[in-house]
Order: C-alpha cells, then structure tokens, then sequence
C-alpha cells in the first residue's frame, strides 16, 4: 500500500520567511496530493492540492510543486505569519474522492 | 459546499461500555465515507472505508468486531467502539465526497475519552 513520509517533524521560522515541508510516496498510481493543516483539537482544513497532471499550483502564499518522477511533493509557504503556525500534514491518494494516506506532520512554528 | 457532521464532538465513557460517533453528509450524498483516528500529537491514521449498502473495508490491524462500522444510508455512517477501554481513547474523524467529486470534506471529529 501507500506509504506517505514528511519532513522535518517540526519547523521553526522567523515571521516573513519562507517555510519548506516536503513529502515523498511509494505508490506510482497515487495521484492526488493534498495539504491540511490542523489545529489543536480541530478537524484539518484543507490549504492546497495538486493533481498529477501539473508540476506547480500557487495561491497567494501558499504553493505546492509535485516531482512524480521522484515522487516527492513540496509545500511552500511565503511571508509567513504567526497564524500559519499550527501541524500540517500531507498525504496521497488514487484520485481525490478516496482515501487519503497521511504524512506524520510537521509543526510549524512562526515566531514574531 | 460540502458539509459534513460528526456527532458527538465530545463523549466520555466508561471502560466497557459501547459508544456510537455518526457522521452525516448535510448538503450531499456519499456512497463512501472513510474514518480515522488520531492519537496525540500523531498523524490522522485511516481505519476503514465505510461503504453504503455493503460491509466496511478495514485497515490491517483494525479489528472490525472493535469497530464496528454501519453505512445504511447516503449521508449517515456510523462508527461504534464497542467494549471501549481507555486505549480506544482518542480522536475520531470521518470524511466523505460526493459521488464524483474530487475533494474529501472531514468532520469536525470525535474525542472519545475512556476512564
């Protein structure tokens, strides 16, 4: 099956720096990659996805490049704030409506 | 968009007793739901594929006859921890998609906590 790995475990940046997660996967018909992120005692919110058909994906600070040859999978987030500071996780599927297989999670910290 | 409703968002038991957490799809129907648990500080692990009309597909190493899982209709599955002990205690979250849709939407989860 699936395996998902991330890293780093935790990540502590100065608030406007850039913060880098990246993951990698073993099954080549995973297809899906989204990113959550989740808060203490929240249900995890979904921030970017990407498909494996494109390389790339931004939204305002967030952005997600995807290397299926190598199958690893980055998230990068830009100017970061103390708000981004919560666990996110990654994770893949077969297409976007099954199950999802998590990554461990990194805790992101951004000090002000 | 896609709403879905865990309940209870909190429960708290006794060690032995069964407690039933559903999950309802408010504005869709979904042939599949999946639920996870997730212990502290931990990654959300999937525990089975709840499937409406059939049998639950479990995860290895999850026991079905613990975990007791009933989809009997498109926008309700169930999830009972049955003879609970205080390490089933931990966070259960579901998720569904719509028929064709290409995004899982989660619940808001459950916090079982067993004395």
């Amino acid at each position: 099956g699936e395996n998902v790995e991330q890293h780093p475990s935790t990540l502590s940046v100065q608030e406007g720096d850039s913060a880098v997660i990246k993951c990698t996967y073993s099954d080549s018909a995973s297809n899906y990659f989204p990113w959550y992120k989740q808060e203490l005692g929240k249900r995890p919110q979904l921030i970017i996805d990407i498909r494996s058909n494109v390389g790339e994906k931004k939204d305002q600070r967030i952005a997600v490049t995807l290397n299926k040859t190598a199958k690893h999978f980055s998230l990068h987030i830009t100017e970061t704030q103390p708000e981004d500071s919560a666990v996110y996780f990654c994770a893949a599927s077969r297409g976007g409506g099954n199950k999802l297989v998590f990554g461990a999670g990194t805790i992101l910290r951004v000090k002000s | 968009g896609a709403v879905v409703s865990q309940h209870p968002s909190w429960v708290i038991c006794k060690s032995g007793t069964s407690v039933k957490i559903e999950c309802r799809s408010l504005d869709f129907q979904a042939t599949t739901m999946f639920w996870y648990r997730q212990f502290p500080k931990q990654s959300l692990m999937l525990m089975a594929t709840s499937n409406e009309g059939s049998k639950a597909t479990y995860e290895q190493g999850v026991e079905k006859d613990k975990f007791l899982i009933n989809h009997a209709s498109l926008t309700l599955s169930t999830l009972t921890v049955t003879s609970a002990h205080p390490e089933d205690s931990s966070f259960y979250i579901c998720s569904a998609a719509s028929t064709g849709a290409n995004v899982l939407t989660f619940g808001a989860g459950s916090r079982l906590t067993v004395l």
